[in-house]
């Protein structure tokens, strides 16, 4: 069946660092792909997603290109804040999987100032 | 904002006890799904309503049970509590049964088994 496999965490910054985690995923179909992210004592929210090979999500300064040779969905930014500690799912959604959304294990991020 | 509701916020109840959440969708949209965030652990998929029927199942142990309405909200019931069950439950909705659409989440139900 589908899966999505990320980094573990956490993962701790320092403020303006490089950020990326790690994202793969096992689909029969052609899925869309997503990155939500969880702040404290909130529910989900979409922070990006691609629907196709090639495209890139964008927003808030954190990018993710969907590349289907490699299975791949790896979440950047090239200068975190403080403001970006959460919890960063990847997840994917297809036909095939009966059009229910399946998440990765989440990564925490944690960045310092 | 998301646009969708989930009531109650909190919820403590003792082992043995039956609870109902309750998840009011985006307006318009006809699916709604559930999942459960224990500590520490990712998202876990129970159930999918789709205009009132039932179209995906994952992980949803016999004890539970989900329904939605001919209004669109959905109700997911909990029985038998087991200090386990202790967990945020989240409710999210899409516009259709489609995939390639954002889910929209509530800000969930946090239920305390003691």
């Amino acid at each position: 069946g589908n899966s999505v496999t990320q980094m573990e965490g956490p993962v701790t910054l320092s403020e303006e660092a490089f950020l990326t985690i790690n994202c793969t995923y096992t689909a029969t179909g052609y899925p869309s792909l997503f990155w939500y992210v969880q702040y404290p004592g909130e529910g989900l929210q979409l922070l990006l997603k691609a629907t196709k090979a090639d495209d890139k999500g964008s927003n808030k300064g954190f990018e993710a290109t969907y590349r289907k040779e490699t299975t791949s969905f790896h979440l950047e930014k090239g200068s975190v804040q403080v403001s970006d500690s959460a919890v960063y799912f990847c997840a994917l959604s297809d036909a095939t999987g009966g059009f229910k959304t399946i998440f990765g294990a989440g990564t925490r991020l944690f960045v310092k100032a | 904002d998301s646009g969708v509701t989930q009531t109650p916020k909190h919820l403590i109840t003792a082992t043995g006890q039956r609870v109902t959440l309750r998840c009011s969708p985006r307006s318009g949209d006809l699916s709604v799904y559930w999942y459960q965030q224990s500590l520490d652990q990712g998202l876990q998929f129970l159930i999918q309503y789709y205009n009132g029927e039932e179209r995906a199942k994952g992980n949803i142990l016999e004890r539970f049970s989900a329904q939605q309405f001919p209004d669109l909200h959905s109700e997911l019931n909990l029985s038998s509590l087991e200090l386990g069950d202790s967990a945020l439950y989240f409710c999210a909705s899409t516009p259709g049964d489609r995939g390639s659409t954002e889910a929209f989440f509530g800000q969930g139900t946090r239920l305390t088994v003691v």
